[in-house]
């Protein structure tokens, strides 16, 4: 059965910094994984889907990695500002099912 | 394309009654999922249509949850009868494929009293 896990739980961190926000699965044998942010109240907005055979990939200040031998993604963000603050979901699709397997979720508040 | 869209976006019931969510998915999308999403167990998949088919309808919690797809351009989750311990957001998703990209909508925001 497949598990997430997302750490750290929550993070603070001062405007400009770099950061890095984790994800862990059990089962390797994943079709793909996707990194959502979630607003307070709102619903969940697509930031970046990495299909099995990827390494990475970018968007503006967001850059997504994945090792599915060691069964791990990261979410980098560079620059920080205090509209990224959100919580931020990674999602796991393991191959052969439809669905896609959430973290617990990084909430992250970046300070002005 | 105005994403998927939810209807209503908050629901307050009383125990008992019956509580329709309403989605529209994304045009073009054959994949459609319904989620539920609290503070103890986080997002949940309730149900995966494809092609307005229910392929996975392991997540529905019991008999008291139904969802259609009439056509490929709408869903409905039904509860009935509701109970509190079903107060949650409820979200819809659409993709094109099941595996790719999932677009969720604003979440329907339930509380049952």
């Amino acid at each position: 059965k497949q598990e997430v896990t997302q750490i750290p739980a929550a993070l603070s961190v001062p405007e400009g910094e770099n950061l890095v926000l984790n994800c862990s699965f059990t089962d390797s044998a994943i079709y793909n994984l996707q990194w959502f942010r979630q607003d307070p109240g709102k619903g969940l907005t697509s930031l970046l889907l990495i299909q099995s055979s990827q390494r990475e990939q970018t968007s503006g200040r967001l850059n997504a990695s994945l090792d599915k031998s060691s069964g791990r993604s990261t979410l980098y963000i560079a620059a920080s500002q205090p509209g990224d603050s959100a919580t931020y979901l990674c999602a796991v699709s393991t191959s052969g099912t439809y669905k896609y397997i959430f973290g617990t979720g990084t909430r992250l508040k970046v300070l002005a | 394309d105005a994403g998927v869209i939810q209807s209503p976006r908050h629901e307050v019931t009383e125990m008992g009654q019956e509580v329709t969510l309403r989605c529209k998915p994304i045009s073009g999308h054959n994949s459609l999922f319904w989620y539920r999403q609290t503070m103890m167990r986080g997002l949940e998949l309730l149900i995966y249509f494809n092609n307005n088919v229910p392929i996975d309808d392991s997540g529905m919690p019991e008999d008291r949850f139904s969802a259609k797809m009439p056509n490929a351009s709408f869903s409905t989750l039904k509860i009935q009868p509701s109970e509190p311990r079903d107060s949650a957001v409820y979200f819809c998703a659409s993709s094109f494929t099941g595996y790719s990209e999932a677009f969720f909508g604003q979440g329907t925001r339930l509380t049952v009293v």
